[in-house]
């Protein structure tokens, strides 16, 4: 059974840091790329960011370009989203997902989600 | 960027009925790259429909979605009480991959 966990979410100033953690099982981690989304409250659904299975191509929505980095330890069947320079509008559910079978794009399974609130 | 718009925002029915779910692109989706998610209230999105048409793993075949170029639909045929939820459309064959604003089926 698939299943993703994430941790690391809380409460952060604005310009602070968080880094988003999430823990997979029962697939092949190494062979999936693996993306965050994110749900601002009472809002829709926004990519943030894509790391394909051998960690050697991320990508990134605008809105994290410059101050979100992706990285992954296969061996450990984690990725990890290191958030720097947060604001208010990061304030949202991240979510953790795994890349779907024939494309990277779509989401086959998610977690939970962890919270991030950005305030002063 | 590929906007989609998802219609209607609120769409209330009766369990057993026939629900019409529309999203339409603002240019034509590459390789009918669309999936189909659904989302009840504090859980995660659930993938129901990916490549506009294929059911994912374990979705009932209640569940069946069409379209192509700017025009999609997701149709569920007889809803159960378990079906009322948000769904969202998500366009995944360009750059940056893009999702609709939500549809939300509610018990009428």
């Amino acid at each position: 059974e698939v299943q993703l966990v994430e941790s690391g979410g809380g409460l952060v100033q604005p310009g602070g840091s968080l880094r988003l953690s999430c823990a997979a099982s029962g697939f092949t981690f190494s062979s999936y790329a693996m993306s965050w989304v994110r749900q601002a409250p009472g809002k829709g659904l926004e990519w943030v960011s894509l790391i394909v299975g051998s960690g050697a191509s991320t990508y990134y929505a605008d809105s994290a370009k410059g101050r979100f980095t992706l990285s992954r330890d296969n061996s450990k069947n984690t990725v990890y989203l290191q958030m720097n320079s947060l604001r208010v509008d990061d304030t949202a559910v991240y979510y953790c997902a795994k890349g779907g079978w024939g494309s990277y794009w779509y989401f086959d399974f998610w977690g939970r989600g962890t919270q991030v609130t950005v305030s002063s | 960027e590929i906007v989609l718009t998802q219609s209607p925002g609120t769409l209330s029915l009766s369990p057993g009925e026939r629900a019409t779910l529309s999203c339409r692109a603002s240019q034509s989706v590459s390789n009918s790259y669309l999936a189909w998610y659904q989302q009840k209230p504090g859980q995660a999105p659930r993938l129901l429909i990916y490549g506009a048409s294929s059911r994912a793993t374990g979705i009932p075949d209640r569940f069946s979605g069409s379209g192509s170029g700017t025009d999609f639909t997701l149709t569920i045929s007889r809803l159960e009480p378990e079906d009322f939820a948000v769904y969202y459309c998500q366009q995944y064959g360009t750059s940056p991959r893009t999702f609709g604003q939500g549809t939300k089926v509610e018990i009428k």
